[in-house]
């Protein structure tokens, strides 16, 4: 059974930094996209960016751009996000999720339950 | 940027109603345009990929229709375990987008 387990998150102070993993089980982890999407309390979802397959395309939305960085180790099946100069912002939990493709491409067919990230003096 | 607007956001609907909840894109994503499901406290589950292409153990009362920019997910004969948000999504361009969502509460 295909599953997303994250971890990693917690109370930061702003401008600190952070980094979220997302372990994979029950599927060739090296053959998908992933993705990080996050919603912050009481809101809606909102995509925070993606990496290929074999980790060689990476795209950020524009918030997140040049402090957030997506990585993966396929030889680990885990995804993770480095998340640098947090803001009050930032604050959400953060989710992890497949495509069903090498990239972007797709709905995000499974999730993890998210690791909540409080970004807070 | 591709904005995705869905409406309503709120919904209060009787069992066995149908609902529609329409989301539109501010320029088209072709067939590009799936919808998802939250329930309270739980992970977004996939219900409709490509406009109208049913995920794996969907419940036949979800359909999805639409092209280009404008997008419909039909709940036919509601049932009380359907109250949850409802999310549009795009996947034509990057940044990828979520619509802001539509609540389904069940009278």
């Amino acid at each position: 059974q295909a599953q997303l387990v994250e971890s990693g998150g917690g109370v930061v102070q702003p401008g600190r930094s952070l980094r979220l993993s997302c372990s994979a089980s029950g599927f060739v982890f090296s053959s998908y996209g992933m993705h990080w999407v996050r919603q912050a309390p009481g809101k809606g979802l909102e995509w925070v960016a993606v990496i290929s397959f074999d980790g060689s395309k990476t795209y950020y939305e524009d918030s997140v751009a040049g402090r957030f960085t997506i990585s993966r180790d396929n030889s680990k099946n885990t995804l993770y996000l480095q998340m640098n100069s947090l803001r009050p912002e930032d604050t959400a939990l953060y989710s992890c999720a497949r495509v069903p493709a090498t990239y972007a491409g797709d709905g995000f067919d499974i999730w993890g339950q998210g690791t909540m990230v409080t970004v807070s003096t | 940027e591709i904005v995705l607007t869905q409406s309503p956001d709120f919904q209060s609907v009787t069992p066995k109603e149908t609902v529609t909840i329409t989301c539109r894109a501010s320029q088209s994503v072709g067939g590009n345009l799936h919808w998802y499901q939250q329930k309270p406290n739980q992970s977004p589950k996939l219900l409709i990929r490509y406009v109208s292409q049913p995920f794996s153990g969907v419940p036949s009362r979800f359909t999805g229709s639409g092209s280009g920019a404008d997008f419909t997910l039909t709940i036919n004969s509601l049932e009380p375990e359907d109250a949850a948000t409802y999310y549009c999504h795009q996947s034509s361009s990057l940044p990828l987008t979520f619509g802001g969502g539509t609540k389904v509460e069940i009278k």
